[in-house]
Parts: C-alpha cells; sequence; structure tokens
C-alpha cells in the first residue's frame, strides 16, 4: 500500500495541553498537507509544507518535515475542545501528478 | 457560498442500482478530484480531471465506475451495480495548477449506503 503510517492512531488530552501527531510516508514528495475532519463530514486544510521547507506555523499549528527520514509531525498548542476531530496527513508524490495518498489518521479528543 | 459543493450528501441504494452523484467545484479551480473514504481509514485516491480531460484513474476504479467533467466544470461520478462494498463517503475536491500552491479543498462528501 502506498498509504503512509500516522501515530498515535488515537489521543486523548485535556483541553489546554499540547497534542502531537507524526506521520511517516513512503514515497519522495512534492509537498506534505495535514488535514482535519470532524465526524462523518469533509475535510479542512490545516497547512501544506513544501518538501523544501522544514518547519511551518500557522496559528496554534506547528508543522515540521524531515525528508530524510520521510516524516511529519503536527503539533497543536493550547488545544480546545472545538479541535476534537480526525487529522490526516497527505502527500503529494514527486512529477506531475494530482494524487493525493493520505495516512490513515490520528484521532484527537479535547475533554474541557 | 464559494466552496465545493456535492449532492446528494446522503445516498441509500439498494445493491444493483446504479446511482450518480454530482461535485461543483471552486468556479476558478481547473483541477477536480475524486477519493473514496471508508470508516476509519484515510480517503483513497479515485481519479483527477484537468480542465475536460481525465489525467489519472485508480485501479480501485473498476468498470462500474465511470467520472465525466464535460465542459471542464462540474463532474459526475457514476457507479453502476453498486455492491455493498461500494458503501463509503465519496469526497471530491478542487485546486488551481498554476496557483501558489497545491492545496485540493474538498466538498462535504456524498455518504453512500447500498443495503
Amino acid at each position: 500500500s502506498q498509504q503512509g503510517e500516522e501515530d498515535p492512531q488515537a489521543l486523548s488530552i485535556q483541553e489546554g495541553e499540547n497534542a502531537t501527531m507524526n506521520c511517516s510516508y513512503k514515497t519522495s514528495i512534492n509537498n506534505l498537507q495535514w488535514y482535519r475532519q470532524n465526524s462523518g463530514r469533509g475535510l479542512v486544510h490545516l497547512i501544506l509544507i513544501r518538501s523544501n521547507e522544514r518547519e511551518k506555523h500557522s496559528g496554534r499549528l506547528r508543522v515540521t518535515l524531515d525528508t530524510s527520514k520521510k516524516s511529519s509531525s503536527l503539533l497543536i498548542t493550547a488545544s480546545r475542545a472545538a479541535d476534537t476531530a480526525s487529522y490526516f496527513c497527505a502527500w503529494l508524490g514527486s512529477g506531475n501528478t494530482g494524487k493525493l495518498i493520505f495516512g490513515q489518521g490520528t484521532t484527537l479528543q479535547v475533554k474541557p | 457560498d464559494t466552496g465545493v459543493s456535492q449532492d446528494p450528501r446522503h445516498k441509500i441504494t439498494k445493491r444493483g442500482q446504479n446511482v450518480t452523484f454530482r461535485c461543483d467545484p471552486i468556479s476558478e479551480h481547473n483541477r477536480l478530484y475524486w477519493y473514496r473514504q471508508t470508516l476509519g481509514q484515510g480517503p483513497e485516491f479515485l481519479t483527477y480531471f484537468q480542465n475536460e480531460a481525465q489525467l489519472e484513474k485508480s485501479r480501485l476504479l473498476s468498470d462500474r465506475f465511470s467520472a465525466e467533467r464535460p465542459k471542464g466544470s462540474f463532474s459526475t461520478l457514476e457507479i453502476q451495480r453498486t455492491e455493498q462494498g461500494d458503501s463509503a463517503m465519496y469526497l471530491c475536491a478542487s485546486s488551481y495548477l498554476g496557483g501558489f500552491t497545491d492545496t485540493q479543498y474538498f466538498g462535504p462528501g456524498t455518504r453512500l449506503t447500498v443495503l
């Protein structure tokens, strides 16, 4: 399978704590993206990091990318109950392809 | 609302029936994608269009599946002779090739249940 892995599969934390999710992929990439999905709904794009970038910030989100290890991490700081959702990493392969390959997701529960 | 829209949001059908889903992308986007997502899994790529041309198809897209994008605007995904294994969420996304990012923007999905 081309799908990578996300770790942990499930994470439960208290409001105000930080949440870290990890993603590993198998191929060379053009960029890597993180999406959020609330239960039974569509995906919301959170952040994109290109293969020549190592770290990127957006509000309470911090993404890192290590292409030598084929891995990425998403850190959500000062989590809120509204952050409860599933989080997916996805990557666009190198070359002229439009195909996003998704990880299997991390389910985050933030308890108030 | 200028996001990606999908219709219907839910579809329940009996095995063997044909179903058709519609996706309207963000108006200036020239790429349109279809994905399928089963419970507890990440989305899996099915196919994508650049304008009217279908550029890539997954092996998941069996002969019973067909997608079109006439005139490079909306797209339809048809499943013929549905099977219980087709039950899933079907997601559509669009993007603009040549823009600043390759971000794909997703619609709310069509949840298909085959009885």
